[in-house]
């Protein structure tokens, strides 16, 4: 079956610019993550989705990045005004409710420049 | 503080010998452990996962963990390389406090394995 999608996957944006991050997850996935992956590191948490309930927004840098998943399918991560310390892959997981094994998209690379 | 380590940030090994990549985590409570790979542009793919149980636990493509708790770690091991397993390993912590049902993981810093001919 078809797995996590992610769209675009590279995106280039001039600073100050909004940008906004597709992913599509496995069907009949309710739990989706966002990880934020900076050049040579690991990722790290940024949200999380319960179908279309954000519980877990303690990993957003700062109020210029939103999530939003309205009818618990899709999730689209926007990050405004962006700066150059938003550089990044920005990966989306998803998973059953309480199986903890998140099944990865191929990332969506972000550079402002 | 809750955190996880990847002692080794780059492992180059010879094609058919075996290998051991790190991993260190720090933490009160109780936990899950999971091994990520990495491909270049694609995104993570589960190795193992230890949720409870034996401590030794096998993998895909022959890989195998053990979680020790005495020193909060839980390696990763190959008996035997191939070329194809040249990608970069990511050691994940779930830890299990304040009410988290859901699977939020904490990453390590990744280790590089370069298997040469």
């Amino acid at each position: 079956g078809a797995g996590v999608s992610q769209s675009p996957r590279y995106k280039v944006a001039k600073r100050g610019q909004d940008v906004a991050l597709r992913c599509d997850p496995i069907s009949g996935h309710v739990s989706l993550f966002w990880y934020q992956q900076a050049l040579g590191q690991g990722p790290e948490f940024l949200t999380y989705f319960q179908n279309e309930a954000q519980l877990d927004k303690s990993g957003l840098p700062s109020d210029r990045f939103f999530a939003e998943r309205p009818e618990g399918s899709v999730s689209t991560l926007k990050i405004q005004r962006t700066q150059q310390e938003d550089s990044a892959v920005y990966l989306c997981a998803s998973s059953l409710p309480t199986v903890y094994e998140q099944y990865f998209g191929p990332g969506t690379r972000l550079t402002v420049t | 503080a809750q955190s996880v380590t990847q002692l080794d940030s780059q492992v180059p090994v010879f094609e058919e010998a075996p290998v051991e990549l790190r991993c260190n985590y720090s933490s009160s409570v109780s936990v899950y452990l999971f091994w990520y790979v990495q491909y270049p542009n694609q995104g993570l793919q589960l190795l193992l996962k230890y949720l409870s149980g034996s401590t030794l636990v096998k993998g895909i493509n022959g890989f195998e963990a053990e979680f020790n708790k005495s020193q909060t770690s839980f390696h990763l091991r190959k008996p035997s390389v191939h070329i194809s397993d040249t990608a970069e390993y990511f050691c994940a912590v779930k830890f299990n406090a304040g009410g988290t049902s859901y699977g939020k993981l904490t990453f390590g810093q990744g280790t590089i394995l370069t298997v040469h001919p």
